[in-house]
């Protein structure tokens, strides 16, 4: 059971440069959500889906665009990465936003921007 | 603004030990789940509480749905060096379609 798939697990970037985190679910679940994780942070909700073609912001967005175009994928796009965006980005999936559904996670990537 | 407090941040006790963790708001919630994520890996639930008042066990873990459903707590009895990991609480609200994610507490215990 692959569950929910992020790639890469490890990324160095330069400042300014652009970069694709993947995530991929092969649950058939409908919503979908990133988050980034930093030290004493805990998890800060980026961006989100409650299905295919319907994106929304959430805590943090800025600097960060999705797409859904297919209810597998839910790709992070970081137009021009800044310091500040260094950080373990985390994807996660269920099968509807429902009170009592569980969020399932990737294993996160480790973003580094120097 | 941080919507859901745990505390606290950090614990390290000795194994056999019991310990108390919570999880506080001012806001309700339609639910709270409970977390454990350990090192290079993402969040694994471990309990959905829907109900003011609602008690869920889990072996030696037990947790506590605040009658106002405003808090919850986790209780460990008789700790393991398994247990260590952070544990997150999150709390859901039926006015938006998110789920919010307290700081976390880091437990560590001691062999």
């Amino acid at each position: 059971n692959a569950g929910v798939t992020q790639t890469p697990k490890f990324q160095v970037l330069k400042t300014g440069q652009s970069m694709t985190l993947q995530c991929a679910q092969d649950m058939n679940h409908e919503y979908m959500s990133w988050y980034r994780q930093d030290p004493g942070m805990g998890l800060r909700l980026i961006h989100y889906s409650v299905g295919a073609g319907i994106t929304d912001q959430g805590e943090v967005p800025n600097g960060y665009n999705v797409s859904r175009s297919t209810t597998e994928d839910f790709p992070l796009r970081l137009l021009s990465a800044a310091p500040s965006q260094t950080s373990v980005y985390f994807c996660a999936s269920s099968p509807v936003i429902r009170s009592n559904q569980p969020q399932h996670f990737g294993d996160g990537t480790r973003l580094s921007i120097l | 603004t941080q919507l859901l407090e745990q505390s606290p941040q950090f614990l390290s006790i000795q194994e056999g030990e019991n310990l108390t963790v919570y999880c506080n708001s001012s806001s309700v919630f339609s639910s709270l789940q409970w977390y454990r994520q350990e090192p290079g890996e993402g969040p694994v639930l471990l309990v959905t509480v829907v109900t003011g008042g609602e008690v869920k066990k889990l072996k030696r873990l037990t947790f506590q749905f605040g009658d106002a459903r405003k808090d919850s707590s986790l209780h460990i009895t008789a700790a393991q060096p398994g247990d260590t990991g952070l544990y997150l609480c999150a709390g859901y609200m039926n006015r938006d379609d998110k789920i919010i994610f307290g700081k976390g507490t880091r437990l560590h215990i001691l062999p």
